[in-house]
């Protein structure tokens, strides 16, 4: 089965602060997807990555960045979080592109 | 424009009694339609994906169809433990990484 983990269950944070958010799978899966997930607006997909080093931005890229130096971690960095930054988080990998499997998710409270 | 439509956005069945989800997408040129399954505060579960029209899938009591223009999820004779939200994403062939998401259909089952 594929294993998506992500750092922590619940973060709080402070205005101003930078965030970082890891991401790690055991699947070998070359693609790996950062979304925040807020009521009534669903899912939207903030960066992903198709390779080592590569990135794409996706939807609602702004006030955030990603990196991405081993395949199996992938990790979304908020500069300098802001209270509308505050959501839960959802990293995903796939092998192509296409079945996408969820880690548990981040609820990231920024005060 | 891509779009995916999910109705009803909440339904409340009595367990044993069997329901349909759909959902609906306007797409240039399917690439997949997948159906995962998300528990409160959770990352979503993977149920199903569907490559092309009369494509059905089954497990347990939940049954996936496509049409062109739509899919249904049936759920046969629930249980308090489906209860869940139930998303709906497609993918444009033109893009073979990015999903397109619904909003989700609430689904709680009384026993």
């Amino acid at each position: 089965d594929v294993k998506v983990t992500q750092s922590s269950r619940y973060l709080v944070k402070r205005t101003g602060e930078k965030v970082f958010l890891e991401c790690v799978q055991d699947m070998d899966h070359e693609n790996m997807f950062w979304y925040r997930q807020d009521p009534g607006l669903g899912l939207r997909l903030i960066y992903f990555s198709y390779d080592v080093k590569m990135k794409e931005k996706g939807d609602i890229p702004e006030g955030y960045s990603v990196s991405r130096e081993k395949k199996e971690r992938f990790s979304l960095i908020l500069e300098s979080a802001s209270t509308n930054q505050t959501s839960m988080y959802l990293c995903a990998s796939s092998l192509l592109g296409r079945d996408q499997f969820f880690g548990p998710g981040t609820r990231l409270t920024v005060l | 424009e891509d779009q995916v439509t999910q109705s009803p956005e909440a339904l409340r069945l009595q367990e044993g009694e069997s329901s349909s989800l759909n959902c609906s997408y306007t797409v240039s040129g399917l690439r997949g339609l997948f159906w995962y399954r998300q528990d409160p505060g959770k990352g979503p579960e993977f149920l199903f994906t569907l490559y092309s029209a009369g494509e059905e899938k089954e497990k347990e009591r939940l049954k996936a169809t496509l049409t062109k223009k739509e899919s249904f999820l049936h759920i046969t004779a629930p249980k308090p433990e489906d209860s869940a939200t139930y998303l709906c994403a497609v993918q444009n062939a033109g893009n073979n990484r990015k999903l397109i998401w619904g909003l989700g259909t609430s689904l709680a089952v009384n026993p």
